[in-house]
This record gives C-alpha cells, structure tokens and sequence, in this order.
C-alpha cells in the first residue's frame, strides 16, 4: 500500500519551456503533498508543502512564480516549473502524506534537465 | 531551525560485514524520525520509522535506535550484502512543524563483494 506515482521520470527540454510534473497517490487520500528539489550529491530540500484545495505554503528563497503547485484533488498534486532555465535543472521528488505526523511516502522522481 | 548531520558521508565495507550509520539532530522536540534508502537517480524507499515515544525499530537486518534527548540516531545494517549498497538518508519530523520532514546529507554506502 502507499504508493505514489510521479509522472513524468525525465524530461529534457529547451530554455524557456514550461514543465508541468504530477504526483499521484495511488491507493490513499493524500491531505498534504510535498515537493522537494534534490542536487547531486546533495540532500533533499523542501520547496513547497501544498494542501488539497488551499494554496501551497513555499519554503523561504523559492520563488512562487517560477515553481506553481497546484493540489486540486486529494490524489493530485502538480509541480510546474515555469519558463524554465539551465538553472532549475534537477531532481524533483514528491511526497504525500496523510496527516501531521503521519508517514511521508514518495515518488521515484523526475530528472529535469534544461538545454 | 532543525538541522540533521550524517556521519560518515561514505562508507565503503567488504561483504559480511556490521556497520553503523549515524544521525544527528540539533532539537529534540520531534514527531518521528525515519531512515531511508536512495538508489541511483530513484525516489526513496522508507526503511525505518521510529515515533518519538519509542527506542528502536526493527526490519530484518536493519535495525535503527533513537535517543531523543540526545539528538541521535544509529542505522545498524547487519551482515551486509552488496545489494545494500546505496545512499541512506535519515530524516526528522520537527514537533513544532506537524508534517514536514528535515533531512540530513545522507551517508553513500558501498559494500563490495
């Protein structure tokens, strides 16, 4: 159980393109979604926490315009990364979770690689 | 602000062996903390989860403890298989927070066969 799929696993595209990338709960209703940005080598960093039907709560230093979160449903969430340069290209990785407290579980990613 | 240190950053072994993993954070008032495991270019896999309350977890081989007042947590991982190899990361749940999680660096293992 808890399984959560992210869509699309890579993506490469031109400066100045638009990505959008979805997280879905499978088998459970998802009260909190969260995006992280991995670079190599490197931790995770939490960008944005998002909850069904509200606006999603950004981390200090990420730019609301450049990263849209959308959480329209209690099994999706999406991650937009607007008019995207060399710069934002990275591992993106998503969470759901069920509650505070309550366990995290994540998707497999996506590489976002920007040329 | 919560911050989690990993020790050692890397960690190559030969096959067979017990190793301990490390984690350390800088405020005891948490949820939970949980031990992951991170192959190349995936997503994480949860391995571990430890509520506050408690002093240990156990799955299989893996067996992970958490001393609050302290601020640390150990990742034990008998008779290692080169299967195990990966990158382990440990991550917090801050009490204050409700739901977001706090990660450390993470500690790349190798076990060699």
């Amino acid at each position: 159980g808890a399984v959560v799929s992210q869509h699309p696993s890579r993506v490469i595209c031109k400066s100045g393109t638009s990505v959008k990338i979805e997280c879905r709960s499978l088998d459970f209703q998802a009260t909190t979604m969260f995006w992280y940005r991995q670079f190599p080598k490197k931790s995770l960093m939490l960008m944005a926490t998002s909850n069904e039907g509200s606006k999603a709560t950004y981390e200090q230093g990420v730019e609301k315009d450049k990263f849209l979160i959308n959480h329209a449903s209690l099994t999706l969430s999406t991650l937009t990364v607007t008019s995207a340069h060399p710069e934002d290209s990275s591992f993106y990785i998503c969470s759901a979770g069920q509650g505070p407290g309550q366990p995290q579980h994540f998707g497999d990613g996506t590489r976002l690689s920007i040329l | 602000k919560q911050e989690v240190t990993q020790i050692p950053a890397a960690l190559s072994v030969p096959e067979g062996e017990n190793l301990v993993l490390n984690c350390s954070f800088t405020d005891s008032a948490i949820y939970n903390l949980q031990w992951f495991r991170q192959d190349p270019g995936k997503g994480l896999t949860s391995l571990l989860l430890i509520q506050s309350s408690q002093r240990e977890q156990t799955s299989g081989r893996l067996n992970a403890s958490l001393d609050k007042s302290s601020g640390r947590s150990t990742l034990y991982i008998a008779a290692s298989q080169p299967g195990d190899s990966a990158t382990y990361l440990c991550a917090v749940m801050p009490g204050e927070y409700g739901n977001k999680l706090v990660f450390g660096a993470g500690t790349i293992l190798r076990v060699k066969s």
